[in-house]
């Protein structure tokens, strides 16, 4: 099993809901991720896990909450967002934090409205 | 700090054409270098890696040679396909990165034509 599964899929959610994406892998990797891909741009870092610890978090405002329950799982939570939060939501995962390479999920596209 | 610069696009071939996608870092010490492959309404693949000098990454006719005299890490394939249209993004993870942070380049448009 080589896949970073994330759902949903695609999330319409008004500025006002609380929603979740929710991001899994079975591959033994430790480290986990959190990219924010707006559209002909790369993906940009929100956020490290680091053996379930948060290590990085690159000054993403608050209301954006990420959560790793356990080794395989990696949530982010989502409440009172923005029109301009809309974007392509990326989960990936590495073997560890260390130079080796990242496999990333399909995304959530996620529509503020 | 790193960065990572690729030629700007987009690329437009036709089928069967030679393929080169330009990519050069800035960065200390020898970072591991990658390419990405991001196809329409997907997440992005790893393409293919290296991490050392000359060390040549290869995967799905797609070629990158690592080369640390001139820092760059260009993708190449003899013969491209419909199929190959997507968008590519260079990256790298720099010796004094904490924690796999990647640094990606900004991603170059490729368009075949049959």
């Amino acid at each position: 099993d080589t896949e970073v599964t994330q759902t949903p899929k695609h999330l319409v959610m008004g500025m006002t809901n609380k929603k979740s994406l929710k991001c899994e892998q079975h591959m033994g990797h430790r480290a986990m991720y959190w990219y924010k891909q707006k559209a002909k741009k790369p993906p940009e870092l929100m956020f490290v896990y680091s053996y379930e610890k948060l290590s990085i978090n690159e000054s993403v405002p608050s209301r954006f909450s990420p959560e790793c329950p356990n080794s395989s799982l990696l949530n982010l939570h989502l409440h009172a967002l923005q029109p301009e939060d809309s974007a392509l939501y990326l989960c990936a995962s590495s073997l560890d934090s260390q130079n080796t390479e990242a496999f990333f999920g399909q995304g959530t596209r996620l529509t503020v409205v | 700090g790193d960065s990572v610069t690729q030629m700007e696009g987009p690329v437009t071939l036709s089928e069967e054409a030679f393929l080169t996608i330009n990519c050069t870092y800035t960065a200390t010490g020898y970072p591991s270098l990658f390419w990405y492959v991001q196809y329409p309404g997907e997440g992005l693949q790893l393409l293919l890696k290296a991490t050392k000098a000359d060390d040549k990454g290869s995967n799905k006719g797609f070629e990158a040679t690592y080369r640390k005299e001139t820092t760059s890490f260009h993708l190449e394939k003899g013969s491209v396909q419909v199929s190959d249209s997507a968008v590519y993004f260079c990256a790298l993870i720099g010796v004094d990165t904490s924690y796999g942070k990647l640094t990606f380049g900004q991603g170059t448009i490729l368009t075949v034509h049959p």
